[in-house]
Order: structure tokens, then C-alpha cells, then sequence
């Protein structure tokens, strides 16, 4: 199966940009996604992109995609205290199975 | 407005029990999904479904069963709980192919004793 891989942690101060990133194994996976989770709750989809794109960008949230390197990354402009959760990277393979990675718990100091 | 229920949101049972979780989702998706959450593992694939009688093993499958009767519900069972199995469990639907957003459940986190 794929294997999507993630750093655990991550702390910004308030109002800096935030940069998550997560690479994944199958090339022929389709969209990947990013879940936010806050606490006790279950996860809420942030944003998605199509594997033909580069770039997506929705509001503070910028997602860029490098399939040659298997690579995203979520940037958060001016993170606030309320963006502190755990953030997941997904992949969707041909079928309709999405995989996670471990999920990067961002901190954001005030 | 359409959900996607679990219940217990909380459970404790012993050691060979055998424990049912629920699902419930009344969007009408083919697709539903049960994941547990492990600290350092992320989400992991137990079973999936694509639709009523269809069940398919995921990726950590060993003692757990799914059943689909009927397209909202997708209960998960625990043949005989073990300790390795304490963990929180999220349940997701979505409608079919290509993008399509899977929505979650709140989790039932179980703890075998």
C-alpha cells in the first residue's frame, strides 16, 4: 500500500506563516488531501488537489504539489491560535482507499 | 441536516470480549470506512465498504469484522478485544469515485482492559 510520511511536530509564533509537509510513495495516486483535527473531534477536510496541479490556493491556505519529488506541503498564511490541531496528509490511490500519514501537530505560540 | 453518527463514544471492555461499534451515516454513500487512530501511526484502514454485502479487508484487519446490511450502517466488531486493540476509532463515509470528500465521524475511543 502507500506509504505517507510526516513530521509530528511543529510550533510557529501567531501571525507567521506555517509550513507542513508530507510525501507519499504511489505515483499514481490521484488527489491528495490535507484533514485538519482538533481536539476530541474527528477530522474535517482542509483542501484538496488534483495530481495534475502545481498549486491550489484557497483563502490563507496554499497547497503545493511537486509529483516528481511525491511531495505537498500545506502553507498557512498568518496562523492563529485557533490553527493549533493536528494536521493530516492523505493520498487517494485508484481505488477508493485514502491513506494517511501520522498527522503534524501544530502549536501556535501567541 | 445528513451525518455521520458512532456510537459509544466511549467504551471500556475486557480482555476476549467481543464488542460491536456503530456507524451511521444518512448522506445515502456507497463508500464507508473504518480507520483507527495509534499515536506515531496516523489513520490506519480496518475494513471498507463500497456498498451494501461489500466488505473488504484494510490494512490492519486482524480481529475486526465488518458487516453491510443496508447502506448506513457499517458496525464494526472486535471478535475477542485485546489490549492491542485500545485505540480510537473513526468512522468516514463518501459518495463514490473520483475526488470525493470522505466525512468523519466523531470517534468512539475504546480502551480494553
Amino acid at each position: 500500500g502507500e506509504d505517507v510520511e510526516q513530521s509530528l511536530f511543529l510550533s510557529v509564533r501567531e501571525g507567521d506563516s506555517s509550513v507542513i509537509n508530507c510525501t507519499y510513495t504511489d505515483s499514481s495516486s490521484t488527489y491528495l488531501y490535507w484533514y485538519k483535527q482538533e481536539p476530541g473531534a474527528g477530522l474535517q477536510l482542509l483542501t484538496y488537489i488534483f495530481s495534475n496541479m502545481d498549486m491550489k490556493q484557497d483563502q490563507r491556505l496554499t497547497v503545493l504539489l511537486n509529483k516528481k519529488d511525491k511531495h505537498l506541503s500545506l502553507r498557512i498564511a498568518d496562523t492563529q491560535t485557533g490553527d493549533s490541531a493536528i494536521y493530516f496528509c492523505a493520498a487517494r490511490t485508484g481505488a477508493n482507499n485514502l491513506f494517511f500519514g501520522t498527522g503534524t501537530r501544530l502549536t501556535v505560540i501567541p | 441536516d445528513a451525518e455521520i453518527t458512532q456510537s459509544p463514544r466511549h467504551k471500556i471492555t475486557e480482555t476476549g470480549r467481543q464488542v460491536t461499534l456503530a456507524c451511521h451515516q444518512t448522506w445515502n454513500h456507497n463508500n464507508m470506512f473504518w480507520y483507527r487512530q495509534d499515536l506515531g501511526h496516523g489513520l490506519r484502514l480496518i475494513h471498507y465498504s463500497y456498498g451494501v454485502h461489500d466488505t473488504n479487508k484494510g490494512e490492519v484487519s486482524d480481529g475486526y469484522s465488518v458487516s453491510r446490511s443496508n447502506t448506513e450502517d457499517l458496525p464494526l466488531t472486535l471478535e475477542s478485544a485485546a489490549s492491542s486493540q485500545t485505540s480510537v476509532y473513526f468512522c468516514a463515509s463518501s459518495p463514490g469515485q473520483g475526488h470525493t470528500e470522505a466525512f468523519f465521524g466523531q470517534g468512539t475511543r475504546l480502551t480494553v482492559v
